[in-house]
């Protein structure tokens, strides 16, 4: 493949239910980031992966929130028991390592948009 | 903590015409980097140009340039000669050095005129 692919492209759900939204890294990238892009706002840091590590989930907004990269490759975040709040288009990104220099960029997919009714 | 500042939720240029948006940012951090990038309606962002905090000299893409004013946090961007492709939401970024996560503005919808 030759970009970040996510599915689904969109998403209705109703509150109360669980959604998992599925990230495809480009072959070979080991770095993998979600951000959540609410309405009329900016990218949010949500989750980073980087190999074998434990992930950095700093920016998780709460524990209803939790993702997990299996094998190193494809991602999934999983929202349980879905807020309107959480209203919003997810976007994931890869990077062939750690971001270290300037030099070095994140490429992201185009985005899971999620509607909770 | 650091954060992102576009004071122009929404901007219009005619064709061929020059436009500038305004960013603006937060640290008390000495070496960053800075970017644009751009949204079309495909979602998908798109790195327009980055600048390292320690150059003094402004980056410059093509069509595209930035005014990098380190004292003042302010990093606009310059679009020369506009064209409709050029149609999008336009977000600055931040990232420290060391750290992982970008630091993103509210975006500057950038509506182009034929």
């Amino acid at each position: 493949g030759a970009g970040v692919s996510q599915s689904p492209s969109n998403k209705v759900t109703e509150k109360g239910k669980d959604v998992e939204l599925r990230c495809d890294p480009i072959s070979g990238h080991t770095a993998l980031y979600w951000y959540r892009q609410s309405l009329g706002q900016g990218l949010e840091f949500l989750i980073y992966f980087q190999g074998n590590s434990a992930p950095d989930k700093s920016g998780l907004p709460s524990d209803r929130f939790s993702a997990e990269r299996t094998g190193g490759s494809v991602s999934t975040l999983t929202i349980q028991r879905t807020q309107q709040e959480d209203s919003a288009v997810y976007l994931c990104a890869s990077s062939p390592r750690p971001l270290l220099a300037g030099e070095e960029t994140q490429y992201f997919g185009p985005g899971t948009r999620l509607l909770v009714l | 903590a650091q954060t992102v500042t576009q004071s122009q939720p929404e901007m219009s240029v005619q064709e061929a015409e020059t436009v500038t948006l305004s960013c603006t940012y937060d640290t008390s951090e000495s070496d960053y980097y800075l970017f644009w990038y751009k949204q079309p309606p495909s979602r998908q962002m798109i790195l327009v140009i980055r600048q390292e905090a320690y150059k003094q000299q402004n980056a410059t893409e093509n069509r595209f340039s930035v005014n990098f004013q380190k004292a003042a946090k302010s990093f606009s961007l310059k679009i020369s000669d506009s064209q409709l492709g050029d149609a999008a939401m336009y977000f600055c970024a931040f990232r420290i050095q060391g750290a992982q996560k970008l630091v993103f503005g509210q975006g500057t919808r950038l509506t182009i005129n034929p």
